[in-house]
């Protein structure tokens, strides 16, 4: 089956723009995240959706993220206006389910902020 | 607080030798312990769950509640065995399926 797919994989943008992240997750999983993982981190989650309800955002920096799943399949992520230190890879990941199932990973997209 | 805390960032070995790679957790109730590895340019993928109690690719890891810990272990680790390894853990049965991870180690295998 297919994978997690996200684009764009690199993006190299200034502070104080904007950008946005697409994932499509594994067909028929219902649950999609994304993840934050700086250099030398492990991955952080900032929101999780069950369809395209959330169920999961208090890590989210609501100022200037914000995530949408609005057809309960792919998702955006999106930074506006961007800062220095979010620079990272962002990962987006699905599952069957939230509860016990296995979470598939994207390749990712590495977002640098100059 | 949930905490993952691996205290190695980059842990070198020799091929054939055994390799353990710490993971200790932080968690007040039933937590759901994972070991994800990540291979050079390759995604994120699962190695094994402790619920599973599996072997693979020949590594296994024992929950050990009361030592708060989950390491992983290998008795002759190969050089296919170079990659970055998470330990993660997830409240057990929850409907938040997010998962905390650690820092993460880097296992360097040399011929």
């Amino acid at each position: 089956e297919a994978g997690v797919a996200q684009s764009p994989r690199y993006k190299i943008i200034e502070k104080r723009q904007s950008v946005a992240f697409w994932c499509n997750p594994i067909s028929g999983h219902a649950t999609l995240y994304w993840y934050q993982q700086i250099l030398g981190q492990g991955p952080k989650l900032l929101i999780q959706f069950q369809n395209n309800g959330v169920v999961d955002d208090s890590q989210l920096p609501k100022d200037r993220f914000s995530a949408e799943r609005l057809k309960g399949v792919d998702s955006t992520l999106k930074i506006q206006p961007a800062k220095l230190e979010d620079s990272a890879v962002y990962l987006c990941a699905s599952s069957l389910t939230a509860g016990g199932n296995e979470q598939f990973f994207g390749p990712g997209t590495r977002l640098t902020v100059l | 607080a949930q905490r993952v805390t691996q205290p190695e960032k980059l842990l070198s070995v020799f091929k054939g030798a055994p390799v353990e790679l710490k993971c200790n957790y932080s968690y007040s109730g039933s937590p759901e312990l994972f070991w994800y590895v990540q291979y050079s340019r390759q995604r994120l993928q699962l190695l094994l769950r402790h619920i599973s109690r599996e072997s693979i690719k020949g590594f296994t890891a024992d929950l050990n509640k009361g030592e708060t810990s989950f390491h992983l272990k290998k008795p002759f680790a190969q050089e296919e065995d170079s990659a970055m390894y998470y330990c993660a853990l997830r409240r057990y049965g929850g409907s938040q399926g997010n998962l905390i991870f650690g820092k993460g180690t880097k296992l360097s295998v040399k011929p």
